[in-house]
């Protein structure tokens, strides 16, 4: 079956340095994709997105990076903070416009260092 | 505040009782879904609603009975449940399931524990 999955599941990191968190996908046909953040004690907060005809994708300190060869993609937030702290997933969507059937991955937590 | 609002946020309940979670969004919109969060594992769909109509239920045991009143409202019904059934369970919607973005909007979730 078609799956999302993270390379890593947890990443510490430096407050004030870049963290890349990692993503592959298996459905070659994947037409959108998504980066939640999920704070403790909270639901998944939608952070940015990305549709195939696009290889990068800007937000406020953060960019999603898609690599369909390799079917990977990749989150960067840059001068991490302490309120980044969180587990942050990735969700493909098969199709672009059909919101049913987006699909998870597992999630990375990401601890921010002091 | 996501506009998207669960009760109760926690929840201990036996086997043989009947409970009822609650969702309850703010933003118009018109699609609504429920989901389990376990420990380590991806979230898993269980039900969707369009419209009021209920259009996707992924093979959930029928101890979980979903309903949606109308647009704003989703409620998830709860009968002889099992101690694998504790888990997060997350509330959310989204503008439309087909034409767009449709990106969906989560609330905080209801942790449930089943004794």
């Amino acid at each position: 079956g078609e799956s999302v999955g993270l390379h890593l599941p947890t990443l510490s990191v430096q407050e004030g340095d870049n963290s890349i968190i990692n993503c592959a996908y298996s459905n070659s046909a994947s037409d959108y994709f998504i980066w939640y953040k999920q704070e403790s004690g909270k639901g998944p907060q939608f952070i940015i997105d990305i549709r195939s005809n696009m290889d990068k994708r800007q937000g406020q300190r953060v960019t999603v990076l898609l690599n369909k060869t390799v079917k990977h993609l990749s989150l960067q937030i840059a001068a991490t903070q302490p309120g980044d702290s969180a587990v942050y997933f990735c969700a493909e969507n098969p199709s672009y416009g059909s919101a049913r059937q987006l699909t998870f991955g597992s999630g990375t937590q990401l601890t921010v260092l002091p | 505040e996501t506009g998207v609002t669960q009760t109760p946020r926690h929840l201990v309940m036996g086997m043989t009782n009947k409970k009822s979670l609650k969702c309850e969004q703010h933003l118009g919109h018109n699609a609504m879904y429920w989901y389990k969060q376990s420990a380590k594992k991806p979230l898993e769909l269980m039900f969707v609603y369009s419209l009021e109509e209920r259009v996707e239920n992924n093979s959930v045991p029928s101890r979980f009975s979903p309903e949606c009143p109308n647009s704003s409202h989703l409620f998830l019904h709860l009968h002889t449940l099992q101690p694998e059934d504790s888990a997060l369970y997350l509330c959310a919607s989204s503008q439309d399931l087909a034409g767009g973005k449709n990106i969906q909007y989560f609330g905080a979730g209801t942790r449930l524990s089943v004794l």
